[in-house]
């Protein structure tokens, strides 16, 4: 069963806490990008990754870190210097970067308390 | 980087009426510009795109239509149907690759 597979759905943290968000695609593609949605702000690019072995921050990545050190892998971390991590988080991947469709797990809901 | 604006953020149209979401984009290199349509509770999936060599696209009841002179992009649905109700989300891809989204629109199909 090919596709992209986000864990956990839900996922309840303390305040102060690193906790991290697990990506996973069997579809062979080199990119993989993580967004952020939040109501009436769409999808925010915090990270991507064009290839393996390499990342590079999207338009609010500060709070968060990520790596990318299989190609079927690229796991977010929440730090605790991101101020509010309570979010709807949305992994996504596509055959090469950019111009082609990109396929999305069905998410993780993040609740920092 | 790129900017890519959206409106309206809430659209209510009749079933069987026309609708219609505008987006602008910044960045003048952006060449492929997608369009996702997300349920309630589901991930965002792709309905149609266009790239930057191509000014209209027709794909239905659902057509884009691209001036990359005033850079924008808008989405046209057609004879609407209650099950065309989600959001929807335009994207432009420009420099260094980044997929970039705009805040989304709330379209509503009313019986």
């Amino acid at each position: 069963d090919g596709g992209i597979t986000q864990s956990p759905k839900y996922l309840f943290r303390k305040e102060g806490q690193n906790v991290t968000l697990s990506c996973e695609q069997n579809l062979n593609h080199d990119a993989m990008y993580w967004y952020r949605q939040d109501p009436g702000q769409g999808l925010r690019l915090i990270y991507y990754s064009q290839i393996v072995n390499d990342f590079q921050k999207g338009d609010i990545a500060e709070g968060y870190s990520v790596s990318r050190e299989k190609k079927e892998s690229f796991p977010l971390t929440v730090t605790s210097a991101q101020k509010n991590p309570t979010a709807f988080y949305l992994c996504a991947s596509s055959i090469e970067p950019g111009n082609t469709e990109a396929f999305f797990g069905q998410g993780t809901r993040l609740t920092v308390v | 980087g790129e900017n890519v604006e959206q409106h309206p953020s809430t659209l209510s149209v009749q079933e069987g009426d026309s609708a219609v979401i505008k987006c602008t984009y910044s960045d003048s290199a952006s060449n492929y510009f997608p369009w996702y349509k997300q349920e309630l509770g589901k991930r965002p999936q792709l309905i149609i795109d266009i790239r930057s060599n191509v000014g209209e696209k027709k794909d239905q009841r659902i057509a884009v239509t691209l001036n990359k002179t005033a850079k924008h992009f808008s989405l046209h649905i057609t004879e609407t149907q209650p099950e065309d109700s989600a959001v929807y989300f335009c994207a432009a891809v420009g420099t260094a690759s980044k997929l970039t989204f705009g805040t989304g629109t709330r379209l509503q199909v009313t019986l």
